[in-house]
């Protein structure tokens, strides 16, 4: 079985420019999740997709945005980049919202660097 | 005061070692937790997932909860090289903001020497 999986592996942008990456979550899941891995801060939450609906979102400023295809896979847009925004962004999956217990399962990631 | 703290080490021990990881956090809302590894420029990997306060073991691996000291633990037996990466506890809760997001510890980096 396929695991989740993320592109591109890397991105590499400049300040202000926009930033879309994607994921492909496992097969037969519904609920997909967004976390940010920066240096020394660790992995935060960013948003959670389920049937197409935004969830739930973390800490972060509205230039974070995403959204989740009717196939469930899902993109992350990051708007007027800036420096600090350079950070492992990692997806996970799940199989939905019928129960709490859940668990997440991640994606490799992609690494963004702002410049 | 973060919700959830990690020593984040770094913990070297050699081959065949007992090693052991902890969390301690402070919202009582917690009520799922788990441990995940990731080696160096990887993904996160579930290895445990747990609920209420007691022991479950896989194999080698033997996670705590007391839900009562807000504590978190997990043990590695016969530790081996390729157990060396970076080990991160997570927690989740229900309803409010906590719902559907992990919470993570800053990560403790393991290092095993053959």
């Amino acid at each position: 079985e396929a695991g989740v999986t993320q592109s591109p592996t890397h991105l590499i942008k400049t300040r202000g420019q926009q930033a879309t990456l994607r994921c492909s979550p496992i097969s037969g899941h519904t609920s997909v999740y967004w976390y940010q891995q920066a240096l020394g801060l660790g992995l935060q939450f960013l948003l959670w997709y389920d049937e197409g609906e935004e969830r739930n979102r973390g800490n972060f400023p509205p230039r974070f945005s995403g959204r989740q295809f009717p196939n469930y896979s899902s993109e992350l847009n990051v708007n007027a980049l800036e420096l600090e925004d350079s950070a492992l962004y990692l997806c996970a999956s799940s199989p939905g919202t019928a129960t709490y217990t859940d668990t997440q399962y991640f994606g490799p990631g992609t690494r963004l660097t702002v410049l | 005061q973060k919700e959830v703290e990690q020593d984040p080490g770094p913990l070297s021990v050699p081959e065949g070692a007992i090693v052991s990881l902890n969390c301690t956090y402070s919202n009582s809302a917690f009520q799922y937790f788990m441990w995940y590894r990731q080696y160096s420029r990887k993904g996160p990997e579930l290895l445990m997932y747990t609920y209420s306060s007691g022991n479950k073991e896989d194999g080698r691996f033997t996670a705590q909860v007391d839900k009562s000291s807000k504590y978190i633990s997990l043990f590695i037996r016969d530790s081996q090289p390729s157990d060396s990466a970076t080990y991160l506890c997570a927690m989740s809760g229900t309803g409010g903001t906590s719902y559907g997001k992990l919470t993570f510890g800053q990560g403790t980096i393991l290092t095993v020497h053959p």
